[in-house]
């Protein structure tokens, strides 16, 4: 069945790059996106990208799609500590499924100063 | 402004009780869709419509009962409260079927 797979911990100095790994299943998925979520809060929305693009920038943050590969990253540059936070990867689900998400299980992401 | 509001924002039932978890949307979005977030589980979804008057299952659906009679809606209703509902749920709502997702802020429920 479909999958998401990403890391559960990345612990980065403040001022370094990030980089969030996710590994997908369904070639199908139309959208893959990236959420963040703050502890005790909901899910924001940070950038998506389109399955026939390889990379869109948005401001400090970069997201990379090989598709051979099944395989998105999320740069996020010059981290800051307001960074720290949950980050999901999600693919669109195709078929009758209407687009519903598949999410990874988060990767935590600490920041030190 | 609000997007998607999500009512109660905690809630604590005994085993056995029934509650209807409410979502409201004021963005005309025909879609919406409900998760739930465990612990090292990720996002699960629950149930989604397409549009009012029309619910399908999700990958988790038993225990749970949807319906959409308006656009703006998608109440969730718990039938008989178990503790291993005890989750954090998600509330979704989304233009067409691709696009973005919006969530709103969760419900915290604790089953005892």
């Amino acid at each position: 069945g479909e999958d998401v797979e990403q890391s559960l911990f990345l612990s980065v100095r403040e001022g370094d790059s990030s980089v969030i790994n996710c590994t997908y299943t369904d070639s199908s998925s139309t959208y893959l996106y990236w959420y963040k979520q703050e502890p005790g809060a909901g899910l924001q929305l940070l950038t998506y990208i389109f399955s026939n693009m390889d990379m869109k920038q948005d401001q400090r943050l970069t997201v990379l799609l090989n598709k051979k590969d099944k395989h998105l990253s999320l740069r996020i540059a010059d981290t800051q500590t307001g960074d720290s936070a949950i980050y999901f990867c999600a693919e669109s689900m195709g078929g009758g499924s209407q687009g519903n998400l598949i999410f990874g299980k988060g990767t935590k992401l600490s920041v030190k100063p | 402004n609000a997007g998607v509001t999500q009512t109660p924002k905690f809630q604590v039932l005994k085993t056995g009780q029934s509650m209807t978890l409410q979502c409201a949307q004021d963005m005309n979005h025909e879609y919406m869709s409900w998760y739930r977030q465990d612990p090292g589980m990720g996002l699960r979804l629950i149930h989604y419509s397409v549009g009012a008057g029309i619910t399908d299952q999700g990958e988790v659906p038993n225990g749970y009962n949807v319906s959409r009679s308006t656009t703006e809606d998608f109440p969730l209703r718990l039938l008989s409260a178990a503790p291993s509902q005890t989750s954090v749920y998600f509330c979704a709502s989304r233009r067409s079927s691709n696009q973005p997702q919006h969530f709103g802020d969760g419900t915290r429920l604790s089953i005892l």
